[in-house]
């Protein structure tokens, strides 16, 4: 079975711009989650999908958001990006939206400048 | 609030035992979870524990006290490519809460 993938793999950007990662899920998996990852902050959820619903969301502000697709590839948009938006940006794939077993794609490396 | 603590950094010889201690705090809780993550890659499952106590796979093995929210990630025979990340993550009530992860480092 291949894998998590992520597209694009390396992003940069200029602060005020906006952007969207992809992920595709292994396959016959229906839940993807997103999160962000820092030195100083780690792991940071930011969302859940399943089944096209966002079922769960982390504390972020509302320049983050996310979808779902019939596929269960999903989707993160970041609007008026910041300095401070620059991470790695992981998606997670599962089964079932509440499965233990969680999956990692090799992430998207956003820079803001 | 939520938190979840565990050491910044840890060094280790190879062929030795090391263990990596994480408390945490959560509302919520439906497992906690190791994750191995080598730099510049993703975070790979290690292992779960949803009840207390120990659970062993080969060279790793987890443990679980919920009354006291302390788990700890044990590795024997410790190997040069051992050297990466530990993250210890709860699964609390609608969401993964991650900690910051502990890097290892092994020593010739």
């Amino acid at each position: 079975k291949a894998g998590v993938t992520q597209t694009p793999r390396y992003l940069i950007k200029t602060r005020g711009q906006q952007v969207t990662l992809s992920c595709s899920p292994i396959s016959g998996h229906r839940s993807v989650s997103w999160y962000q990852q820092t030195p100083g902050q780690g792991l940071q959820f930011l969302f859940e999908y399943f089944s096209e619903t966002q079922r769960n969301k982390g504390n972020f502000p509302g320049r983050f958001s996310g979808r779902q697709f019939s596929n269960s590839r999903s989707e993160m948009n970041v609007s008026t990006l910041e300095l401070g938006d620059s991470a790695l940006y992981l998606c997670a794939s599962s089964p079932y939206w509440d499965s233990y077993e969680q999956y990692f794609g090799p992430g998207t490396r956003l820079t803001v400048t | 609030g939520q938190n979840i603590d565990q050491p910044t950094e840890m060094t280790a010889t190879e062929g030795a035992i090391v263990q990596i201690n994480c408390t945490y705090q959560t509302s919520g809780f439906n497992g906690l979870f190791w994750y191995q993550q080598h730099a510049g890659e993703a975070p790979t499952f290690l292992s779960y524990n949803v009840l207390d106590g120990l659970e062993e796979k080969g060279r790793f093995s987890s443990f679980l006290s919920r009354s006291k929210g302390y788990s700890y990630l044990l590795l024997k025979e410790l190997q040069m490519k051992d050297s990466a990340s530990y993250l210890c993550a709860v699964k609390g009530t609608y969401k993964y809460i991650f900690g910051t992860g502990t890097r290892l480092k092994v020593l010739a």
